[in-house]
């Protein structure tokens, strides 16, 4: 079946330091990724996607690039801030958009200090 | 923005009893939620998909009879968790899908059930 793995965390760093949170996949056919987002006591966010090979997914400074030959999918930031503080999910649907079932990965919590 | 809400943010209940989670979409009709379930450390786990007017759709592994799923109206899913016991105590997140603009799922902050 389709899985998402993602990097452990907490993954703690210093204001302005650069961002990689590394998620890799497994599924059959064309799945679409995803990376949600979820700040403390608030429900996961769409963060962004995207739905075919090569297509960069991009908002509030973070991106990520679908690539089909690695399976992956990693979370870049080049500069971080304390607000950045979260929990990233990394996840896949393999039925086109996000409205369809998701399969998610464990979740990365990123705490960003100045 | 697409909100989402839950009701309780947490609750505690002895074992044998049932324990009702209100999930509401409070500014978008939603004909489909889907209920998760989150153990620490872990991903989410999708328990079933709730549809507005017929029967929930459960994953493999999941017990219907145990976790009950009403989808009483367009804004409106619950699930009750029956006869609960300490392994019931978990994280459970509904999401609620905008089939008008977004076709995105919006996620609600959770309920943390302990069952003691």
């Amino acid at each position: 079946g389709d899985s998402v793995t993602q990097m452990e965390g907490p993954v703690t760093l210093s204001e302005e330091a650069f961002l990689t949170i590394n998620c890799t996949y497994t599924a059959t056919g064309y799945p679409s990724l995803f990376w949600y987002v979820q700040y403390p006591g608030e429900g996961l966010q769409l963060l962004l996607k995207a739905t075919k090979a090569d297509d960069k997914g991009s908002n509030k400074g973070f991106e990520a690039t679908y690539r089909k030959e690695t399976t992956s999918f990693h979370l870049e930031k080049g500069s971080v801030q304390v607000s950045d503080s979260a929990v990233y999910f990394c996840a896949l649907s393999d039925r086109g958009g996000g409205g369809n079932k998701l399969t998610f990965g464990t979740g990365t919590q990123l705490k960003v200090e100045l | 923005g697409a909100v989402v809400s839950q009701h309780p943010s947490w609750v505690i209940c002895k074992s044998g009893t049932s324990v009702k989670i209100e999930c509401r979409s409070l500014d978008f009709q939603a004909t489909t939620m889907f209920w998760y379930r989150q153990f620490p450390k872990q991903s989410l786990m999708l328990m079933a998909t709730s549809n507005e007017g017929s029967k929930a759709t459960y994953e493999q592994g999941v017990e219907k009879d145990k976790f009950l799923i009403n989808h009483a109206s367009l804004t409106l899913s619950t699930l009750t968790v029956t006869s609960a016991h300490p392994e019931d105590s978990s994280f459970y997140i509904c999401s609620a899908r905008d089939e008008d603009i977004t076709y995105e799922q919006y996620f609600g902050p959770g309920t943390r059930l302990t069952v003691t």
